[in-house]
C-alpha cells in the first residue's frame, strides 16, 4: 500500500505567520491528494482537494500544491482559529490512506 | 443542507458485535460513493471502509472479514456492521460522502457526519 508522511507532526507558530505543512506518498499519486482540518472535538473538514482546489467556502489563506509524491498545504497568515490539526489523505485508490496529521499550536 | 448523522455507537465486550448507522438527508445517498473513517482516541484519521455509487464494497486490512458496510436506498441509511470487535476497534466513528472530480470514484470526503464513539472494554 502507499504509505502517506506528514511533517511536522506539530509546530508552533503566532498569529500571522505563514507555515507550510508538508505530505509526501511513498509513490506517485498524481493529484490524487487532499486536506482536511479538524478542530478539538469535531469532525474533519474538507479544505483542499485534487491538491490545489480550494473548498468553497475556505479561507483563501489557505492553499495546497504539489503532484506525484510530494505536496504542500500553506496557510498564508494564521489566525487564531487556525490552531487545530490538518490531515492530508491521498485516494488514488484503496485504501484511501491519511497521513499522521499536524498539530498546529500557539507559540 | 446536505448533512450525515450516525448513530449506533457504545460500550461492547471484546469479541462482541455492533451495527453503525448513518442517515443521509439533503441529497440521495443512492447516486454516491460513502465511506466510513475512524479516529482513535489521541489518534489519526484511518480509512475503514467504502460502499461505491454502484454496489461495490472495500475494506481496509485491519477490518476485512470482520466489519460489512452496506446501504438501504429506501432509508437513505449507510450502515457499518461490526463483527468480532477488539479493543483495536475503539474510536470514533465518522461517515462521509465521497465526490468525485474528473475521474475516480471516490476522491475526496465531503461532508462528514459528527460522528459515533464505538468503546471496546471488557
Amino acid at each position: 500500500d502507499i504509505q502517506m508522511t506528514q511533517s511536522p507532526s506539530s509546530l508552533s507558530a503566532s498569529v500571522g505567520d505563514r507555515v507550510t505543512i508538508t505530505c509526501r506518498a511513498s509513490q506517485s499519486i498524481s493529484s490524487y491528494l487532499n486536506w482536511y482540518q479538524q478542530k478539538p472535538g469535531k469532525a474533519p473538514k474538507l479544505l483542499i482537494y485534487a491538491a490545489s482546489s480550494l473548498q468553497s467556502g475556505v479561507p483563501s489563506r489557505f492553499s495546497g500544491s504539489g503532484s506525484g509524491t510530494d505536496f504542500t498545504l500553506t496557510i498564508s497568515s494564521l489566525q487564531p482559529e487556525d490552531f487545530v490539526a490538518y490531515y492530508c489523505q491521498r485516494s488514488n485508490s484503496v485504501p484511501f490512506t491519511f497521513g499522521g496529521g499536524t498539530k498546529v499550536e500557539i507559540k | 443542507e446536505v448533512q450525515l448523522l450516525e448513530s449506533g455507537g457504545g460500550l461492547v465486550q471484546p469479541g462482541g458485535s455492533l451495527r453503525l448507522s448513518c442517515v443521509a438527508s439533503g441529497f440521495s445517498l443512492s447516486i454516491y460513493a460513502m465511506s466510513w473513517v475512524r479516529q482513535a482516541p489521541g489518534n489519526g484519521l484511518e480509512w475503514v471502509s467504502a460502499f461505491s455509487s454502484g454496489g461495490t464494497t472495500y475494506y481496509a486490512d485491519p477490518v476485512k472479514g470482520r466489519f460489512t458496510i452496506s446501504r438501504d436506498n429506501s432509508k437513505n441509511t449507510l450502515y457499518l456492521q461490526m463483527n468480532s470487535l477488539g479493543v483495536e476497534d475503539t474510536a470514533v466513528y465518522y461517515c462521509a460522502r465521497c465526490l468525485v472530480g474528473s475521474s475516480g470514484w471516490c476522491n475526496w470526503f465531503d461532508p462528514w457526519g459528527q460522528g459515533t464513539l464505538v468503546t471496546v472494554s471488557s
